[in-house]
C-alpha cells in the first residue's frame, strides 16, 4: 500500500542550528511529493514540491528537500533555523489524493 | 485572487445535531478535496469532488457523512447526527485541472473548520 512515514514525531533545535526532517515514502511508481507547514490553528502552506528532474528542490522560507529514490526518502532541510519556523511539518505524496505522514512538530530553542 | 475559503472557522454542535461545512475553491479551480485532522494526528483524505461529481469517496465514513460540489456555489461537507468522535479540524483543498498529470496538481488548502461536538 502507498504510504508516507515521518519517523520523528517531535524535534527540538536551537535557533541558528541546521535542521533535517525525515520523510520516507512507499510507492510503486514515480512519486509526487510535497512538504507542507502548519502553524497552530492555521491551514497548510506549501513549502516545496517534487515532480521529476533535479533531485534537490528549493522552496520558500529557505527550505530545500532532496529526493533519493534509492532510500525512498524526501528529507526537508534548512541550514539555519529561525524561531518563526516552529510549527508542524507534513510530508505528503499525491496519488490523486494526498497521503500525509503523521507530521513532525518542530520546537526552536532560543 | 482570494485563496480557498472555508466557513465557518469554528463550529460547535451538540451530539445528534447536524454540521454543515462550506468550502469555496480558488477561482478557476474545479477540483475540491476534503481532509480531516483528528487531534494529535495527521490529515486523512476523505473525499475528492469535481463539479457535480464525486470522484473518490474512499476516505468517507460509511454513515452520517456526505459531500457535494454543486454546479453553483460552494462544496458542502455534511455530518448528520454528530458524535464526540467527529470533533476535528476539517480542511478543504482545491486544485486546477492540469493536462500533464493529475497527480502533479498542487492542492491549495483553506484555513479549516474546527468542529467541536459537546
Amino acid at each position: 500500500a502507498q504510504s508516507v512515514t515521518q519517523p520523528d514525531i517531535h524535534i527540538t533545535v536551537s535557533e541558528g542550528a541546521s535542521l533535517e526532517l525525515r520523510c520516507n515514502y512507499s510507492y510503486g511508481a514515480t512519486p509526487y511529493l510535497f512538504w507542507y507547514v502548519q502553524s497552530p490553528g492555521q491551514g497548510l502552506q506549501l513549502l516545496l514540491k517534487y515532480f521529476s528532474g533535479d533531485t534537490l528542490v528549493q522552496g520558500i522560507k529557505g527550505f530545500e528537500a532532496e529526493f533519493k529514490r534509492s532510500q525512498s526518502s524526501f528529507n526537508l532541510r534548512k541550514p539555519s533555523v529561525h524561531w518563526s519556523d516552529a510549527a508542524e511539518y507534513f510530508c505528503a505524496g499525491n496519488t490523486g489524493k494526498l497521503i500525509f505522514g503523521q507530521g513532525t512538530t518542530l520546537q526552536v530553542k532560543p | 485572487n482570494a485563496g480557498v475559503m472555508q466557513n465557518p472557522r469554528h463550529l460547535v454542535r451538540r451530539r445528534g445535531q447536524e454540521a454543515r461545512l462550506r468550502c469555496s475553491p480558488m477561482k478557476g479551480h474545479s477540483h475540491v478535496y476534503w481532509y480531516r485532522q483528528l487531534p494529535e494526528e495527521g490529515l486523512k483524505f476523505m473525499v475528492y469532488l469535481q463539479k457535480e461529481n464525486i470522484i473518490d469517496e474512499s476516505g468517507m465514513p460509511k454513515e452520517r457523512f456526505s459531500a457535494e460540489f454543486p454546479k453553483e456555489g460552494p462544496s458542502i461537507l455534511r455530518i448528520q447526527q454528530v458524535v464526540r468522535g467527529d470533533s476535528a479540524a476539517y480542511f478543504c483543498a482545491s486544485s486546477p485541472w492540469l493536462v500533464t498529470s493529475e497527480f502533479a496538481n498542487e492542492q491549495f488548502f483553506g484555513p479549516g473548520t474546527r468542529l467541536t461536538v459537546l
